[in-house]
């Protein structure tokens, strides 16, 4: 069974730069997250999709970040313009179905964003 | 909000010697706790899980994990650490919504 699919590795921007990260998600997995890992910190969920609609977007500094998931099945996250504070990896995970009892959550390896 | 405390930051064992990690964690329901494993350049694994039943809960690699409600805790453990051990270590709960809040971690270091 494939794993969650992540795109770019790596990525070094510029302050004020704009930047996108891919996620494909294991095949007939509803549920999609993105995750932010700063250094030295554990994860934080930026914003959580069922399907093609988002269910949970609380963390999400919408000034500067957007996802989307069209079809239900890509995501991507975009930062624009990107701030220093944002270099982190950035996780996308993915689980079967939503609900407190099917979160086993599979995560990607990550981009890690380095922001000059 | 619920949220998660992993009060230790590193921990050194020696190869072959037990391990206790420990988590504890703040939930006004019963929560649904998880131990993930990140190894240098890898995606998070998870370990253990944690939703009802019997509190001590088998994982892979050897872990195990024992949920105390009296003391807000999740505690992992392992009877005998190989160097593949040495990781980050993370606790996480679910509370409300579905998104996992995951403790800072553990960095293990094994001892030759």
């Amino acid at each position: 069974e494939a794993g969650v699919a992540q795109s770019p590795r790596y990525k070094i921007i510029e302050k004020r730069q704009s930047v996108a990260f891919w996620c494909n998600p294991i095949s007939g997995h509803a549920t999609l997250y993105w995750y932010q890992q700063i250094l030295g910190q554990g994860p934080k969920l930026l914003i959580q999709f069922q399907n093609n609609g988002v269910v949970d977007d609380s963390q999400l500094p919408k000034d500067r970040f957007s996802a989307e998931r069209l079809k239900g099945v890509d995501s991507t996250l975009k930062i624009q313009p990107a701030k220093l504070e944002d270099s982190a990896v950035y996780l996308c995970a993915s689980s079967l179905r939503g609900g407190r009892r099917n979160t086993e959550a599979f995560f990607g390896q990550g981009t890690r964003l380095t922001v000059v | 909000a619920q949220s998660v405390t992993q009060p230790d930051i590193h921990i050194t064992v020696s190869e072959g010697a037990s391990l206790e990690l420990r988590c504890n964690y703040s939930y006004g329901a019963t929560p649904y706790l998880f131990w993930y494993v990140q190894s240098p350049g890898q995606g998070l694994q998870l370990l253990l899980k944690y939703f009802s039943g019997d509190t001590l809960v088998q994982g892979i690699k050897g872990f195990e994990a024992e949920f105390k409600r009296s003391q807000s805790s999740f505690n992992l453990r392992k009877p005998s650490v190989h160097w593949s051990d040495a990781a980050e270590y993370f606790c996480a709960v679910v509370g409300g919504a579905d998104g996992l809040t995951f403790g800072k971690g553990t960095h293990l270091i094994i001892q030759p």
